[in-house]
């Protein structure tokens, strides 16, 4: 999975509690994205990463929020769990440090998400 | 829980034939695609990647065909094996960094 762990792997959690998601990379790639993954919605892109502390809105970020305070970690912070939240979530991470093209993203092994 | 393979459109093919999947994109003016593998309960795996410059690009066993003037791509896989099985996803760049991925094609290929 090109030096891209996820944890945790699985959880389980009830609705309004906070959870966060932890994306590491060892690839020292500029990008990192955070996605959602449902059956008849494909993958969809919450957040993704540009660099240290830069970070930006995806298609479905309400309800998320991510940070970068090292060039290897990319955090995901559902603040208050809701059970439409219940999903399979992939980190990705593209590009050389000095990226300034399109790159392919390669993906975590995922993790899966279950608000009761 | 549910498959990310249910509800997809699903190509069915014998073991050794060629495979050919389509997709339609959205953006003329996107200008980067990539082929993806998916796998049960694994990440998106990159297949390969094609930029506007070109029509076509070749890989190992695999080829990408690019339609600009009717935004369709095409994957096609030579000599399908069973371990070929999988959902197969089109993403294409719809700004700097950032792509947008379609719904995907299931692939089965039986022995």
């Amino acid at each position: 999975d090109a030096g891209i762990t996820q944890s945790p792997r699985h959880k389980v959690t009830e609705t309004g509690t906070p959870v966060t998601l932890r994306c590491h990379q060892t690839e020292n790639h500029r990008y990192m994205y955070w996605y959602r993954q449902d059956p008849g919605h494909g993958l969809r892109l919450i957040h993704y990463s540009y660099g240290v502390k830069d970070t930006d809105k995806g298609e479905v970020s309400d309800g998320y929020s991510v940070s970068r305070s090292k060039t290897e970690d990319f955090l995901l912070t559902l603040e208050s769990a809701t059970s439409s939240q219940t999903s399979v979530y992939f980190c990705a991470i593209s590009g050389p440090p000095l990226a300034t093209a399109n790159y392919e993203q390669y993906f975590g092994p995922g993790t899966r998400l279950t608000v009761t | 829980g549910e498959s990310v393979g249910l509800h997809l459109p699903t190509l069915s093919v014998q073991e050794g034939d060629n495979s050919i999947i389509n997709c339609a994109y959205s953006n003329s003016a996107s200008d980067y695609f990539i082929w993806y593998k998916q796998e049960s309960g694994k990440g998106p795996q990159f297949i390969i990647d094609i930029r506007s410059n070109m029509d076509k690009r070749q890989g190992q066993r695999v080829t990408v065909l690019l339609n600009k003037t009717v935004k369709h791509l095409s994957l096609q896989i030579a000599a399908t094996q069973p371990g070929d099985s999988a959902v197969y996803f089109c993403a294409e760049n719809i700004g700097y960094s950032t792509l947008t991925f379609g719904k995907g094609t299931m692939l089965l290929v039986s022995p």
